[in-house]
């Protein structure tokens, strides 16, 4: 089954202590690309990827980092996790093209709580 | 900077009805604009992807077309279901690849 798999999908954490949100697809998909969603604000990109070891930043990225060592993966990384960034974050991926990426793929979303 | 507008952002409405959303964008230099679904708890379903060059996408009951010189895009869905209801999300994505959602229409659909 075609599908984009993200872990935890829950977690409560302290500031200052390292986190990693894994997401993983299994479409073979050249783009990848990170995402959190605010009430009021909706859903703004933090870090996208348009193929293995090429990353680019979106709206958000400060605060997180990203590496994408493999096609099929594409973790997110907040060093020194701050409560502003308790929020919903989706992982996303998408074939590309040259008119630029095809529907995405998302995954179930991680919810986390940094106290 | 691209800013992305959708109205209304809550619909009620009887099953069996015919509906529209829209969504409106700023800036009509886009690769392509894409209506998703999200359901609570879950992460976002794909609908339509309309690119900058086509006027409308239809899958099944639900039809989304684009007029990218006046900056608007509608999804009309047809004979609506309970099934339906949703929080229907739209996004822009222009040259930087960096999708611009909107907040979003929260559609109940009662029976």
């Amino acid at each position: 089954e075609a599908q984009v798999t993200q872990n935890p999908r829950y977690l409560i954490t302290v500031t200052g202590k390292k986190l990693t949100v894994t997401c993983s697809q299994n479409m073979n998909h050249e783009y990848m690309s990170w995402y959190r969603q605010d009430p009021g604000l909706g859903l703004r990109q933090i870090y996208y990827s348009m193929n293995v070891e090429v990353t680019d930043k979106g709206d958000v990225p400060e605060g997180y980092k990203v590496s994408r060592k493999e096609k099929r993966n594409f973790p997110l990384i907040l060093e020194s996790p701050s409560p502003n960034q308790t929020s919903l974050y989706f992982c996303a991926s998408s074939p590309m093209s040259e008119t630029g990426n095809q529907p995405q793929h998302f995954g179930d979303g991680t919810r986390l709580s940094i106290l | 900077k691209q800013e992305v507008t959708q109205i209304p952002a809550a619909l009620s409405v009887p099953e069996g009805e015919n509906l529209v959303l829209n969504c409106s964008f700023t800036d009509s230099a886009i690769y392509n604009l894409q209506w998703f679904r999200q359901d609570p708890g879950k992460g976002l379903t794909s609908l339509l992807l309309i690119q900058s060059s086509q006027r409308e996408q239809t899958s099944g009951r639900l039809n989304a077309s684009l007029d990218k010189s006046s900056g608007r895009s509608t999804l009309y869905i047809a004979a609506s279901q309970p099934g339906d209801s949703a929080t229907y999300l739209c996004a822009v994505t222009g040259g930087s690849y960096i999708p611009t959602f909107g907040r979003g229409t929260s559609l109940i659909v009662h029976p």
